[in-house]
């Protein structure tokens, strides 16, 4: 079935350093991609999303890339600080389906 | 921005009760969502509603059911409530097909 690959589960990185989180998707038709920011007690959050028709997106420390051949896709955060610690989870769905796929979240740990 | 509210942030019931699970959207969104959150397990989707008193199940529909009467308001129903339903409940919308969803804050249900 449709599936979301999701790594790593668990990243540490030092304050003002880079962090990367992949994600691979099973379904081909897969056209929308988005990225959740889930903070303590509060539901997931949406940061930037991307759909199949462009390979990067760019908002602020934040960036999507796309590779639809290879079937996966990452978020970049740069510059980091303690308040992107939380736990992120990537999506994918496709067209004439209302559900997505998730993948089971990276815990993301910002360290002063 | 669009606002979910979901009637309680944490509830606790006995085995074997009947449960309501209250989301009240502010936007006129068609789509709205129920998925619970388990660790290691992602989001698993429940049921979802494209319109008033329609809907559809998900993934891990066995044991629950939904009720959609008004466009605003998405119920979830668990008939007889067992300990393995103890998790985190969310309730999402959006605006239609290849958008983010905007979430509510979660139930912590735990039953016992």
């Amino acid at each position: 079935g449709e599936n979301v690959e999701q790594h790593p589960s668990t990243l540490s990185v030092q304050e003002g350093d880079s962090a990367v989180i992949k994600c691979t998707y099973s379904d081909s038709a897969s056209n929308y991609f988005p990225w959740y920011k889930q903070e303590l007690g509060k539901g997931p959050q949406l940061i930037i999303d991307i759909r199949s028709n462009v390979g990067e997106k760019k908002d602020q420390r934040i960036a999507v890339t796309l590779n639809k051949t290879a079937k996966h896709f990452s978020l970049h955060i740069t510059e980091t600080q303690p308040e992107d610690s939380a736990v992120y989870f990537c999506a994918a769905s496709g067209p004439g389906t209302y559900k997505y796929i998730f993948g089971t979240g990276t815990r993301l740990k910002v360290l002063a | 921005d669009v606002k979910v509210t979901q009637s309680s942030r944490y509830l606790v019931k006995r085995t074997g009760e009947k449960v309501f699970l209250e989301c009240v959207q502010d936007m006129d969104h068609e789509n709205m969502f129920w998925y619970r959150q388990d660790p290691g397990l992602g989001l698993r989707l429940i049921y979802f509603s494209y319109d008033v008193k329609m809907k559809e199940k998900g993934d891990i529909p066995e044991g629950y059911s939904v009720s959609r009467e008004k466009k605003e308001r998405f119920s979830l129903i668990l008939e007889s409530a067992s300990t393995n339903q103890t998790s985190m409940y969310l309730c999402a919308t959006r605006v239609g097909a290849n958008y983010g969803y905007t979430f509510g804050s979660g139930t912590r249900l735990t039953i016992v």
